[in-house]
């Protein structure tokens, strides 16, 4: 079942730089995505979400963009920073709050 | 910020044994949640909880799992016969449901069957 799909399972960028990542859905019925960042030992930790009525969402250095006609999402942050190193994981709803998570994307932010 | 906390951080069992996985929810949070990840793989969802019932549950949530809410602030998962299989981190989360707010997980449960 791969309803949600972090199709790169790592991504390695340098301090400063724009980091992108990317995450493909399936199920036309999810209408709330929601990045979580998870640290080794620690749960998942919210980042950022949006509803499927949005097409950007902002909050400081992250942004979460949603193309509902490709069921794409992705999430940028700029600048990186080696604090950001960390498994980002794209999860997404229909409401219930029963999450569908991806695989992860391992993030490296190189100093 | 409040948190949602998980007690034990690791329990080690021997097959067919029953545990009981512990969970703190913020505490004006009325929706409950258990998921778990199994090395390598992805986080699945397992049960939700509301107004001291099961809201929603998944295939994985089979007659050897159950959940309560003894009191006012726990949250319990337990499996009553663990097999080889159960061994996952298994993570606790929780939310008021209102408007966009999102889930908040605690730090996990590591469950190593042997």
């Amino acid at each position: 079942d791969q309803q949600v799909k972090q199709n790169s399972p790592s991504l390695s960028v340098q301090e400063g730089r724009i980091s992108i990542l990317n995450c493909d859905y399936t199920n036309s019925m999810f209408d709330y995505f929601l990045w979580y960042k998870k640290y080794p030992a620690e749960g998942p930790t919210f980042l950022i979400s949006i509803s499927s009525i949005k097409d950007k969402n902002e909050d400081g250095r992250f942004t979460v963009f949603l193309n509902k006609s490709a069921k794409h999402l992705s999430l940028h942050i700029v600048p990186s920073q080696p604090g950001d190193s960390a498994v980002y994981f794209c999860a997404a709803c229909t409401g219930n709050y029963k999450l569908t998570f991806g695989k992860g994307t391992l993030l490296t932010v190189n100093p | 910020e409040p948190e949602v906390t998980q007690t034990p951080s690791h329990q080690v069992t021997q097959m067919g044994q029953e545990v009981i996985l512990r969970c703190v929810p913020i505490s004006n949070h009325l929706y409950f949640y258990w998921y778990r990840q199994i090395l390598g793989q992805k986080v699945e969802f397992l049960v939700s909880f509301y107004n001291n019932e099961i809201s929603e549950k998944s295939e994985i949530f089979d007659d050897q799992f159950s959940v309560e809410r003894p009191d006012g602030s726990n949250f319990t998962l337990k499996i009553r016969s663990t097999k080889l299989e159960d061994s996952a981190m298994y993570f606790c989360a929780s939310s008021t449901r209102q408007g966009d707010s999102p889930l908040h997980f605690g730090n996990g449960t590591r469950l190593t069957v042997t």
